[in-house]
């Protein structure tokens, strides 16, 4: 079983409203990445982090930030939520060179 | 929210039948290959890898082949069953010269009919 945890499984949150999405891994690995997929469709990714103090922008524009103060936290925060915001965030560890360990994802709708 | 990017091909399988998933990756340099498996309500979940130094390699019911020439990856998955109703996604990473960073293939969505 994976161990890396993603909370909430669903959020539905209001517009307007800061939310966070939260991500921790127990396996010690210095990789860390969000993915953001809409229902049936790619994984784009959206941050990513080789380290603690390290964080970079992803492929897909995001209006959301990330943090990585300790190695096994990566949380993701949007200071004002959009409906266009809604979507599944997806929190993945690990080496691309032994692959990614991946948590069940943060379902959000923003209304 | 606002959709990015194509709907995922979708494949039809009668149980017991064998099933193949194919993959075009767009980066020569690629030096490593994943696939994954994705359930419905969960992430991606590792099936198999290979390495570019390989043409083939077998799992458990489950074979990948590449070929670089034309930059194709296949997934074969022997007697396919229900459980293996998901959505497959390949994935290309140029390890030894980037930094490290996994590009998705769009998946394909496997229905397996019983």
């Amino acid at each position: 079983e994976a161990d890396i945890y993603q909370t909430p499984r669903y959020l539905v949150i209001g517009t307007g409203k800061k939310i966070t999405l939260e991500c921790s891994q127990t396996m010690g690995h210095d990789k860390m990445y969000w993915y953001q997929q809409d229902p049936g469709m790619e994984l784009h990714l959206i941050h990513y982090s080789y380290g603690v103090n390290s964080t970079e922008k992803g492929d897909l524009s995001s209006e959301s930030t990330v943090s990585r103060i300790r190695t096994e936290h990566f949380p993701l925060t949007l200071e004002s939520a959009r409906p266009s915001h809604t979507s599944q965030y997806l929190c993945a560890s690990g080496s691309g060179l032994y692959g990614y360990t991946f948590g069940s994802g943060t379902r959000l709708t923003v209304v | 929210g606002e959709s990015v990017g194509l709907h995922l091909p979708t494949l039809s399988v009668q149980e017991g039948d064998n099933s193949i998933i194919n993959c075009a990756y767009s980066n020569s340099a690629s030096d490593y290959f994943i696939w994954y498996k994705q359930e419905s309500g969960k992430g991606p979940q590792f099936i198999i890898d290979i390495r570019s130094n390989m043409d083939k390699r077998q799992g458990q019911r489950v074979t990948v082949l590449l070929n670089k020439t034309v930059k194709h990856l296949s997934l074969q998955i022997a007697a396919t069953q229900p459980g293996d109703s998901a959505v497959y996604f390949c994935a290309e990473n140029e390890y030894e010269t980037s930094y490290d960073k996994v590009i998705f293939g769009p998946g394909t969505s496997l229905s397996v009919i019983p």
